[in-house]
């Protein structure tokens, strides 16, 4: 149950698109289309903004989007945000009913 | 709105016990899965249990394993995690969570536990 590796942290200017990358193993992100992302900003709780790989919940913004190729998924913030600085993190289903998150990435807006 | 609120937090020495409630409201508690997730002071998420609806089922990551025990009360809408042998590593933000479709979609506000002598 190691943690999925996320950057420590990615910037961009207003406007900009930024991806944040979670790479697994075989055993976890690679084996399951079960890929979650979350936002917590400082001092709050976690938020779910994809589930299932690239699904969005209600009302988050189509701005996030997510993807996965092989043992790597992916978050994409399009039109980036002063709002959209946060901790971001991936979590995996990692089989037997378990889960591991990512260790997580601080995104800044420039 | 679905909530949910923790408590039972607060400081305890290395080797004693602790337990955790979550009291969850505005959602039909019994048909979904529960999870406790951590997060240690300026660290990242660490999932730390689930149990299934009808609390049947538990799971728990290796680091709690044999020491942390995840429970439901259905009839009084509680979820909570029995922690014994605590550790200094087990200081953190525990926070409860519903489980939906393989992810966590509500989040309570959480609770600190620090364990310290």
């Amino acid at each position: 149950q190691s943690a999925l590796t996320q950057p420590a942290s990615v910037s961009g200017s207003p406007g900009q698109s930024i991806t944040i990358s979670c790479t697994g193993t075989s055993s976890d992100v690679g084996n399951y289309n079960l890929v979650s992302w979350y936002q917590q900003h400082p001092g709050k709780a976690p938020k779910v903004m994809i589930y299932e790989g690239s699904k969005r919940p209600s009302g988050v913004s189509n701005r996030f989007s997510a993807s996965k190729s092989g043992n790597t998924a992916s978050l994409t913030i399009s039109g980036l945000q002063a709002e959209d600085e946060a901790d971001y993190y991936c979590c995996s289903y990692a089989g037997s009913s378990t889960y591991v998150f990512g260790t997580g990435t601080q995104v800044t807006v420039l | 709105q679905v909530h949910l609120v923790e408590s039972g937090g607060g400081v305890v020495q290395p080797g004693r016990s602790l337990r955790l409630s979550c009291a969850a409201s505005q959602f039909t508690f019994s048909s979904f899965g529960m999870h406790w997730v951590r997060q240690a002071p300026g660290k990242g998420l660490e999932w730390v249990a689930v149990i299934s609806y009808d609390g049947s089922n538990t799971y728990q990551a290796d680091s709690v394993k044999g020491r942390f025990t995840i429970s439901r009360d259905n009839s009084k809408n509680t979820l909570y995690l029995q922690m014994n042998s605590l550790r200094v590593e087990d200081t953190a933000v525990y926070y409860c969570a519903k489980g939906q479709d393989y992810a966590m979609d509500v989040w309570g506000q959480g609770t600190t536990v620090t364990v310290s002598s």
